[in-house]
């Protein structure tokens, strides 16, 4: 079955240093979203992609937060400069075209710990 | 008042057990709810959504939907072992049915 890649599974960075999580979304899909949970919280959602743009983003997607599509199979969400709060489950995942409501398919996710 | 509410548990029961797993919220825009279902160290799983009031089967699992009393719930009938996990409700409106808005999840235990 086609699944959602996150690599890696676990990244430990300083505050201040900028982080990548990468994904490799299911090949046939043309959503994209970033969620995220912190320990012991709700996931919430961050971002959404579609066409090589940003189609929506929470409050907490603020300018250190961005996401790229720099080839056909990867999506990646950057964190400029992190902070402690940071600190969370992020969860990559992707959607088809054309269902509604959206069927989003969550990857394993990378657990970031900003020290 | 919370958009979604959801007992986090832990909810332990036998094998065979039927499980009921219950969320409560307050915005009546939502018009689209989803139950995950989320094993240790993985992603949310889509088990089930429906985006009607009433009841939508599927195999074990029913999912019930009450609009009017904005309650949805996800039965689990003959549980076995291999369901224990976090189960996360979810719920989006029409106009941003990927943004998922989550409650905090159940943990179930299902003993042999």
């Amino acid at each position: 079955e086609p699944e959602v890649t996150q690599t890696p599974s676990h990244q430990v960075t300083q505050m201040g240093q900028e982080v990548i999580l990468r994904c490799v979304p299911i090949s046939n899909h043309l959503y994209f979203y970033w969620y995220r949970q912190i320990l012991g919280q709700k996931v919430e959602f961050l971002v959404s992609f579609y066409n090589n743009e940003i189609s929506e983003k929470s409050e907490i997607f603020d300018d250190q937060f961005s996401v790229e599509r720099p080839d056909g199979s990867n999506f990646t969400l950057k964190i400029r400069s992190t902070k402690l709060e940071d600190s969370a489950m992020y969860f990559c995942a992707s959607s088809t075209i054309g269902q509604r409501p959206e069927k989003l398919f969550f990857g394993s996710g990378t657990q970031l710990s900003v020290l | 008042q919370k958009e979604v509410e959801q007992d986090p548990g832990p909810l332990s029961v036998p094998e065979g057990a039927i499980v009921s797993l219950n969320c409560t919220y307050s915005n009546s825009a939502f018009q689209y709810f989803m139950w995950y279902r989320q094993y240790s160290r993985k992603g949310p799983e889509l088990l089930m959504y429906t985006y009607s009031s009433g009841n939508k089967e599927d195999g074990r699992f029913t999912a019930q939907v009450d609009k009017s009393s904005k309650y949805i719930s996800l039965f689990i009938r003959d549980s076995q072992p291999s369901d224990s996990a976090t189960y996360l409700c979810a719920m989006s409106v029409r106009d941003s049915s990927y943004k998922l808005i989550f409650g905090s999840g159940t943990r179930l235990l299902v003993r042999p």
